[in-house]
């Protein structure tokens, strides 16, 4: 059963255009929402996180929108540039651990000059 | 600091081989994880460890077993190669098993059973 849903699986974006990314979970346990970025050849990366208490979060171009009532968070990328190209997993974590964490599938974008 | 180190890049094993992908890490952290990637199912997790000498099974545990003797190195073991084994698998440490601790990935090791 897969508690986190991503979409969309691929994403293709223009430059200066904004990409988003978006994910739903079931479970209202969870308290932490991390986005994972990750290039080709590489291992995920830790880009931003968000907790349910916030309703956004902003860090340079990178935004999470998080609506608790709805289950549903986004990754907003802003001015998208071709080095934004890569795969990016949302996930989310119970206070358990790490070991309770769920990812999505994971979306691959693409962003053209 | 190299962070998380894995070894190595690509293999390829026969089925029924056996083999151990090392990781470690020299961020002096106590938790380390095992996760395997497959196209379109993100991330799952094998093995975990909280600290030296203590392992757990994550949610796909089957045809793998791990030891951690130091808190540096975390090998993963394969024993008797299947093809469902195929897949990139990633090394993870954190010092904390919190969400307030970072957890940082190695650079995954890719591997084809066949």
């Amino acid at each position: 059963q897969q508690q986190v849903k991503q979409s969309p699986q691929s994403l293709i974006v223009q430059k200066g255009g904004i990409s988003i990314i978006n994910c739903a979970y079931e479970n209202t346990a969870f308290d932490y929402f991390p986005w994972y970025q990750q290039f080709p050849g590489k291992g995920p990366a830790l880009l931003i996180a968000i907790r349910p208490d916030v309703s956004e979060k902003k860090e340079g171009r990178f935004t999470i929108s998080f609506n608790k009532s709805a289950k549903q968070f986004s990754l907003h990328i802003m001015d998208s540039q071709p080095g934004d190209s890569a795969t990016y997993f949302c996930a989310a974590f119970l206070s358990g651990g790490y070991q309770k964490v769920t990812f999505g599938i994971g979306t691959k974008l693409q962003v053209i000059p | 600091n190299a962070g998380v180190t894995q070894t190595p890049k690509f293999r390829i094993l026969k089925i029924g081989q056996s083999m151990t992908l090392q990781c470690a890490q020299d961020m002096n952290h106590n938790y380390m994880y095992w996760y395997r990637q497959d196209p379109g199912m993100g991330l799952k997790l094998i093995y975990y460890s909280v600290g030296a000498g203590i392992t757990d099974k994550g949610e796909v545990p089957n045809g793998y077993n791990v030891s951690r003797s130091t808190t540096e190195d975390f090998p993963l073991r394969l024993e008797l190669a299947a093809p469902s084994q195929t897949s990139v698998y990633f090394c993870a440490s954190s010092y904390t098993g919190t969400s307030g601790s970072e957890q940082f990935f190695g650079p995954g090791t890719r591997l084809t059973v066949l």
